[in-house]
């Protein structure tokens, strides 16, 4: 597999679940984001991991919960969501997390929360 | 604070037809500048960048962009719309690849 690959694609989870996403970069990339994209918003940045350290985290709710256990993987664990979370989560990479590089992502989970 | 305004939400080009798509941006400095495109139910992908040099930058699938500072834009491009091009483009701005900062996109439609 080339690229970056997120699972599951859709994702449809009651406020009381548990559920994580998963992104998987093949690129060597060093630097890892989740970005929140919703209708009618611009993409919102949630967390940037570099080098499996989280350098940010744009004052995101604790309901979501990053882990990067390496550089290749990052999840976004999942837990009494509402239902203005219901979005389209996307997971970039990028070769580091400093200035000037190209982010190329993952084609997105859609999340539908009930 | 940086920030990024794409004016047009909503451009509709006959095929063959020439496309501008216009951004304009706020910075306190030269800015990295982005162009991206998304077609439904994929994920964003990078068309071109400009970090310094010649203002007038080349991406991919002949689309082309010129930085222009007098007038705070980056400004996209392309001489002639193919069906393929409808999708969401969008025009960001950072210092950072993921401190990008994105305007709200611009929605291209292509009629045959």
């Amino acid at each position: 597999e080339t690229g970056v690959t997120q699972t599951p694609r859709h994702l449809v989870m009651g406020m009381t679940n548990k559920k994580s996403l998963k992104c998987e970069q093949h690129l060597g990339h060093n630097a890892m984001y989740w970005y929140k994209q919703s209708a009618k918003k611009p993409l919102e940045l949630m967390f940037v991991y570099s080098l499996e350290e989280r350098v940010e985290n744009n004052s995101v709710p604790s309901r979501f919960s990053p882990e990067c256990p390496n550089s290749s993987h990052l999840f976004l664990h999942l837990h009494t969501l509402q239902p203005e979370d219901s979005a389209l989560y996307l997971c970039a990479s990028s070769q580091d997390s400093r200035a000037g590089g190209e982010l190329f992502f993952g084609e997105g989970s859609r999340l539908t929360v009930l | 604070a940086q920030s990024v305004t794409q004016p047009d939400i909503h451009i509709t080009v006959s095929e063959g037809a020439s496309l501008e798509l216009r951004c304009n941006y706020s910075y306190g400095a030269t800015p990295y500048l982005f162009w991206y495109v998304q077609s439904p139910g994929q994920g964003l992908q990078l068309l071109l960048k400009y970090f310094s040099g010649d203002t007038l930058v080349q991406g991919i699938k002949g689309f082309e962009a010129e930085f222009k500072r007098s007038q705070s834009s980056f400004n996209l491009r392309k001489p002639s719309v193919h069906w393929s091009d409808a999708a969401e483009y969008f025009c960001a701005v950072g210092r950072g690849a993921g401190k990008s900062t994105f305007g709200d996109g611009t929605t291209l439609t292509v009629k045959p």
